[in-house]
């Protein structure tokens, strides 16, 4: 398994949108529907936000969306609000010859100025 | 509703074993895939294994294969995982998650473990 590349860092103000890569290869990213996407706060456990590219559990705000061209995925968070600050991360369904499993991102970490 | 919770965790030396255990609640266990998944201090996330509802179908992460054992006890509602030959790299807070290959939709609050001398 490989990580999948994300972003280290990205920042906007209160209210503005930003957008989060996460690129891979045809073996995961690419080659599947399977991408997701998890905010994960300090001292906190991961919570899902986006399932299969672009669907959001109940419960997740609308301002969080995801979509995918290629081998990037990326996950947009509208209305920047404070309480989004935190970690992102992304995960890909992954299979090979050799291999099955999830692949996940190297973690974007999101600031709101 | 959904509750996931590991015990197990702990200081451990090099070479040493350890047994991660999470009890499942709030949901028809035995109808869900499971999965660990690690995440050392300050790093990002690490998928460690998954197994299927029934336990017949179980993967592990290259990192971990030939060290690691994951099982689950339907009746108990439990998942666990053993961890033999336990390496400095292995240090990690480890989730337990009610997750497919595809996705990862319940997290537990994750067990630190620790390996060092």
């Amino acid at each position: 398994q490989s990580a999948l590349t994300q972003p280290a860092s990205v920042s906007g103000s209160p209210g503005q949108s930003i957008t989060i890569s996460c690129t891979g290869t045809s073996s995961d990213v690419g080659g599947y529907n399977y991408v997701s996407w998890y905010q994960q706060h300090p001292g906190k456990a991961p919570k899902l936000m986006i399932y299969e590219v672009s669907n959001r559990p109940s419960g997740v705000s609308n301002r969080f969306s995801g979509s995918k061209s290629g081998n990037t995925a990326s996950l947009t968070i509208s209305g920047l609000q404070a309480e989004d600050e935190a970690d992102y991360y992304c995960s890909s369904y992954t299979s090979s010859s050799t291999l099955e499993g999830m692949d996940f991102g190297t973690g974007t970490k999101v600031t709101v100025l | 509703q959904v509750q996931l919770v590991e015990s197990g965790g702990g200081l451990v030396k090099p070479g040493g074993s350890l047994r991660l255990s999470c009890a499942a609640s709030g949901f028809t266990f035995s109808d869900y895939y499971m999965s660990w998944i690690r995440q050392a201090p300050g790093k990002g996330l690490e998928w460690v294994s998954y197994i299927s509802s029934s336990g017949s179908t179980i993967y592990y992460a290259d990192s971990v294969k030939g060290r690691f054992t994951i099982s689950r006890d339907n009746a108990k509602n439990s998942l666990y995982l053993q961890m033999n030959s336990l390496r400095a790299e292995d240090t990690a807070v480890y989730y337990c998650a009610r997750a497919t290959l595809q996705t990862v939709d319940y997290w537990g609050q994750g067990t630190l473990v620790t390996v060092s001398s």
